[in-house]
């Protein structure tokens, strides 16, 4: 059983491109978040995705960033004209259903900025 | 939103000996608390959990505690071994609110 999958793990862009990051759920998993770790630091909800649905983009920056869930295929979160700031960890996780609390989390995808 | 505060920053133990990780959290209306294990360079691995309804739960070597009067949790390992050495965060959640919200990390050093 597969868990959760990230690509790419490692990503390096220049100031001004676009970053796209993929998550691939657990099998079963419908429901998929991301989070951004920043170094030193614990990690910070970004958005909550179902399929074909955004539950809560409270924690993305409004600007640059944004998330899809298509019907098929992975998880995608894009960040356009990246800057350095943007230089993190993205993590994704899933879970099964609504209403469920545990959540179960991929490799993440360390993007370096330069 | 929830804020969740995590003590100490780091810790050193000897081996063999226990480690006790504190948390804090503002919303009284938070009742799941997860505490994940990151190694360098890893995703966070969920270990042990607690629910609003119970005080205290077991898995092997590792427990948590919870108080919802003082609103506080903490992370017990006991016997600890040098590869329990990780970050560990603690993370809070509101009923029907899916998204966790997270400590700033504790850095566990187990020296042999």
């Amino acid at each position: 059983n597969a868990g959760v999958m990230q690509n790419p793990r490692h990503l390096v862009r220049r100031r001004g491109q676009e970053a796209r990051l993929r998550c691939s759920p657990m099998k079963g998993h419908s429901h998929v978040y991301w989070y951004r770790q920043l170094p030193e630091e614990g990690l910070k909800f970004m958005v909550y995705l179902q399929k074909e649905n955004i539950i809560d983009e409270s924690g993305m920056p409004k600007e640059r960033f944004s998330a899809e869930f298509p019907k098929e295929g992975p998880s995608i979160l894009r960040i356009q004209q990246v800057v350095r700031g943007d230089s993190a960890a993205y993590f994704c996780a899933s879970s099964p259903r609504d209403m469920t609390y545990e959540q179960y989390f991929g490799p993440g995808t360390r993007l370096t900025v330069t | 939103g929830e804020n969740v505060e995590q003590h100490p920053s780091t810790l050193s133990v000897q081996e063999g000996d226990s480690a006790v990780i504190k948390c804090t959290y503002s919303d009284s209306a938070s009742n799941y608390f997860p505490w994940y294990k990151q190694e360098l360079g890893k995703r966070p691995q969920l270990i042990i959990d607690i629910r609003s309804n119970v005080g205290e739960k077991k898995d092997q070597r590792i427990a948590v505690t919870l108080n919802k009067t003082a609103k506080h949790f903490s992370l017990h390992i006991t016997e600890t071994q040098p590869e329990d050495s990780a970050v560990y965060f603690c993370a809070a959640s509101i009923s029907n609110d899916y998204k966790l919200s997270f400590g700033a990390g504790t850095t566990v050093t187990v020296r042999a």
